[in-house]
């Protein structure tokens, strides 16, 4: 089974709407981040999260962690298409300090 | 600018045949990694090195062999070559380990027939 679990897999909004994306792991996160990506090109770096409770927004994401550092929401208010692609969560120092994992990704279409 | 570059970006090679993919980054970072993405299956690291000299294993090493004798490059060698290690190969850095914001390269779709 995945470490990291993410939900939903995928997902299809009218544009204008808002949305959440979930990622969630049984053990502690200690970096805990978010990535984009359009199919098949590289990884864009949304945002990075370290601290139980922390929120972080940039333009029209935000990303938390709760607070017992085990879960991650991502969410979008206004969608529009530009926000279409996958949304990967990945957390670092999993198992040691060298380990990263990802989510299996959320595969979002925003139509117009 | 600060970036992580791969070369080749696109690469189709026969079974068998040894290849490597070059990573390089300019940013001073003790730490680097490699992953494969494939359908369904997500990112998976394959390895990672937290200094010159000092590698170890990720979830999916077989197949794979890497090295870092200097702190910029980290490449990914493949002795042999499958068809199943036909996938989006990614390298990341960052300035310790893995807990701190990972730098990726943009990414090596390999093909092997």
């Amino acid at each position: 089974s995945q470490e990291l679990e993410q939900s939903p897999q995928s997902l299809i909004v009218q544009e204008g709407k808002n949305l959440t994306i979930n990622c969630t792991s049984s053990k502690t996160l200690y970096g805990l981040y978010w990535y984009k990506q359009k199919y098949g090109e590289g990884l864009i770096f949304l945002m990075m999260l370290q601290k139980g409770g922390e929120e972080k927004s940039h333009e029209k994401i935000t990303a938390k962690l709760d607070e017992k550092k085990q879960q991650s929401s991502l969410h979008i208010t206004a969608s529009q298409p530009s926000h279409a692609g996958i949304y990967l969560c990945g957390a670092g120092g999993y198992s040691n300090t060298g380990k990263l994992i990802f989510g299996q990704g959320t595969t979002l279409q925003v139509k117009p | 600018e600060a970036q992580v570059t791969q070369n080749p970006r696109y690469l189709i090679t026969v079974t068998g045949k040894k290849l490597t993919v070059t990573c390089s980054q300019n940013m001073n970072h003790e730490y680097m990694s490699w992953y494969r993405q494939d359908p369904g299956l997500g990112l998976r690291q394959i390895y990672y090195s937290m200094n010159v000299e000092v590698t170890d294993k990720g979830d999916v090493p077989e197949g794979y062999k890497v090295s870092r004798k200097e702190k910029r490059n980290f490449p990914l060698i493949l002795e042999s070559p499958s068809p199943n290690q036909t996938s989006l190969y990614f390298c990341a850095s960052s300035l310790s380990d893995s807990r701190t914001e990972q730098y990726f390269g943009p990414g090596t779709r390999l093909t092997v027939t």
